[in-house]
């Protein structure tokens, strides 16, 4: 598909486990972005890729959440340990120049995380 | 902290024009006003940006007031489906080129009425 693709759409975790997030985004997109989006509230920011290079993960909640874009092109949110608090929607979002330039990010429908 | 204020929710009827404010009293002169919007269940979606210029396009149209404080998005003849949530966002461009990412407030949640 020509859109930003992420799977899985769902994921439930018992609280401890590892989850693996993966987005696909839009074939020649420089930048990408990753951000959380609890229940009722508007997404927030979590890092930033431009290439291969992570450039902002001042968003990043703990040091037991992890991203990578190993070249350049998929990404992959690690979290580990989940605990209840990690459960919302993450979305993934692309853009065609660096820094996202004047342009759209283009979003991904979501990952929605739930904790048991 | 979200440099915009929208209202937390409004109605308008199916067919009639909707009209989405936007505070940004502390906006600087190198943001741009972005309107993104998210339908339940799915990722936000671009709608349109400005500067200081009104601007229209096959979605919207987006009207900033001379001083840049605040600007309204319209809908201009809204559909049920045009019910979601609009984030209003301000947003840094340099002059060289590329620009910071989104941050998003919470919105305002418009409900079409049939």
């Amino acid at each position: 598909g020509a859109g930003v693709s992420q799977s899985p759409r769902y994921k439930v975790a018992k609280r401890g486990q590892d989850v693996a997030l993966r987005c696909d985004p839009i074939s020649g997109h420089v930048s990408l972005f990753w951000y959380q989006q609890a229940l009722g509230q508007g997404p927030e920011f979590l890092t930033y890729f431009q290439n291969e290079a992570q450039l902002d993960k001042s968003g990043l909640p703990s040091d037991r959440f992890f991203a990578e874009r190993p070249e350049g092109s998929v990404s992959t949110l690690k979290i580990q340990r989940t605990q209840q608090e990690d459960s919302a929607v993450y979305l993934c979002a692309s853009s065609l120049a660096p820094g996202g330039n004047t342009g759209e990010l283009f979003f991904g429908e979501g990952s929605r995380l739930t904790v048991l | 902290d979200a440099k915009t204020t929208q209202p937390p929710s409004m109605d308008c009827a199916e067919g009639r024009a909707a009209n989405l404010p936007c505070n940004h009293s502390t906006i600087s002169g190198n943001e741009y006003v972005y309107w993104y919007r998210q339908i339940h269940s799915q990722g936000p979606q671009y709608i349109i940006h400005g500067l200081k210029n009104n601007e229209t396009n096959e979605m919207a149209s987006l009207i900033i007031t001379e001083d840049r404080k605040s600007s309204t998005l319209i809908l201009p003849h809204a559909t049920l489906r045009d019910t979601a949530v609009y984030y209003c966002i301000v947003r840094v461009v340099y002059s060289g080129g590329g620009a910071d990412g989104l941050t998003f407030g919470k919105g305002t949640h418009l409900i079409i009425q049939p």
